[in-house]
């Protein structure tokens, strides 16, 4: 149980593309997701807590009107980069839980690469 | 961004050898996790600790939960080649916003 999935797990686009990315609570609902940015070697920085019927809650130096995102269903969020630069090349990595202290599960990451 | 110190930031250690690693934070936590994260992937749950000074085990690994509520650590017994990847701690500060901070991770070689 608690399957989270991540949709697409790699894209490679040219600068000043939008590229959006899925994450799916594949077998529970989610009222909160998260999403998270991982650079090489280093740990995960979460970027937005994603509230289901509501705006996401952006953590400090996240941009956004960079980074947009919706979460239109209890199992369905999405993260949008909106005109991508090669400094967004990342992974990003996004996370889901049924609420309370009740652990989170990860979606297993997209790598962008932006050109 | 804040992040919880853990370590040791890499080991390298022989198969069968036991292995130990520790995350502390100035801050108290409600609820610490530990994860493991494999190339490529997304972290995956080893062990969930909800109380201070809890104590659970998932098979070859034992993490506990610090009585100060400030610090946890992870052993892994007679590690095996597979266990080779990224372990990260992760604090969790309310039960109600379900925010996490992450160590910096221990990324763990097992030689065979």
């Amino acid at each position: 149980g608690a399957v989270v999935s991540q949709h697409p797990s790699r894209v490679i686009c040219k600068s000043g593309t939008s590229v959006k990315i899925e994450c799916r609570s594949l077998d529970f609902q989610a009222t909160t997701m998260f999403w998270y940015r991982q650079f090489p070697k280093q740990s995960l920085m979460l970027m937005a807590t994603s509230n289901e019927g509501s705006k996401a809650t952006y953590e400090q130096g996240v941009e956004k009107d960079k980074f947009l995102i919706n979460h239109a269903s209890l199992t369905l969020s999405t993260l949008t980069v909106t005109s991508a630069h090669p400094e967004d090349s990342s992974f990003y990595i996004c996370s889901a839980g049924t609420g309370g202290d009740q652990p989170q599960h990860f979606g297993d990451g997209t790598r962008l690469s932006i050109l | 961004g804040q992040q919880l110190n853990q370590s040791p930031q890499s080991m390298f250690i022989q198969e069968g050898e036991d292995v130990s690693m520790n995350c502390t934070s100035s801050s108290i936590f409600n609820t610490w996790l530990w994860y493991k994260q494999e190339p490529g992937e997304g972290p995956v749950l080893l062990i969930a600790l909800y109380k201070a000074g809890e104590l659970t085990s998932n098979g070859r690994l034992t993490a506990q939960f610090g009585i100060t509520r400030k610090d946890s650590f992870l052993n892994i017994s007679a590690s095996i080649p597979s266990d080779v990847g990224i372990y990260f701690c992760a604090g969790s500060f309310s039960s109600n916003t379900g925010k996490l901070i992450f160590g910096q991770g221990t990324t763990l070689q097992v030689k065979p």
